[in-house]
């Protein structure tokens, strides 16, 4: 089984300054991990995905996350806010089956609605 | 971002209405998917589809009935809804039905069921 805890439901940061989003998670197997941002009215994009290759992942926008494995985390970070990250981002993630195949079936956490003040 | 389309964008609806949600994607993909997004809870995958069968159903009431035609065509048809099914419905695509292929997202259509 697999679950995603976001650990703040809300992060609120002065432009320039950086960010750190937090998530756990807990898998069977070995999972596959992603962050996604929404903005308001706006569908969900990919920031970032990790799939057991280099643990620090660098995505858009100046966002990275590193996985550790011995903490079961993947936090999200970016050294300097800008106004336009302002947005709801969730920690995701995907188990692989005792079969070693993934069904697609991605777990998300609650999210965290990230507010960027001037 | 304009890789999956979803059509309505809102549509208010009474209990006893049929309607159907519409879901396209360009970008040559295998696998679609329908999830609910509801206030304050995480986002709940429905329906998943791959090759346009329908490979996943995750204990949705009967209310909501998909449909897959093609790969590129995804509806969900909605009839005598709750007004606790009022919600954001996003409709997401990849290349195959996997974990480790991206989802990419539409923006969704907000439903109101009065």
């Amino acid at each position: 089984a697999q679950s995603v805890t976001q650990l703040d439901s809300h992060v609120s940061v002065s432009e320039g300054t950086p960010v750190l989003l937090r998530c756990n998670y807990s898998s069977s197997y070995s999972p596959s991990l992603f962050w996604y941002v929404q903005h308001p009215n706006k569908g969900l994009q990919l920031l970032l995905k990790y799939t057991s290759a280099a643990t620090l992942v660098k995505g858009i926008n100046g966002f990275e996350a590193e996985f550790k494995k011995s903490e079961t985390s993947f936090h999200l970070t970016k050294p300097s806010a800008h106004m336009s990250d302002a947005a709801e981002y969730f920690c995701v993630v995907s188990d692989l089956d005792a079969g070693g195949t993934s069904y697609g079936k991605l777990t998300f956490g609650q999210g965290t609605i990230l507010t960027v003040h001037p | 971002e304009t890789g999956v389309t979803q059509t309505p964008r809102h549509l208010v609806m009474g209990m006893t209405n049929k309607k159907s949600l519409k879901c396209e994607q360009h970008l040559g993909h295998n696998a679609m998917y329908w999830y609910k997004q509801s206030a304050k809870k995480p986002l709940e995958l429905m329906f998943v589809y791959s090759l346009e069968e329908r490979v996943e159903n995750n204990s949705v009431p009967s209310r909501f009935s998909p449909e897959c035609p093609n790969s590129s065509h995804l509806f969900l048809h909605l009839h005598t809804l709750q007004p606790e099914d009022s919600a954001l419905y996003l409709c997401a695509s990849s290349l195959a039905r996997g974990g480790l292929d991206t989802q990419y997202f539409g923006p969704g259509t907000r439903l109101t069921v009065l």
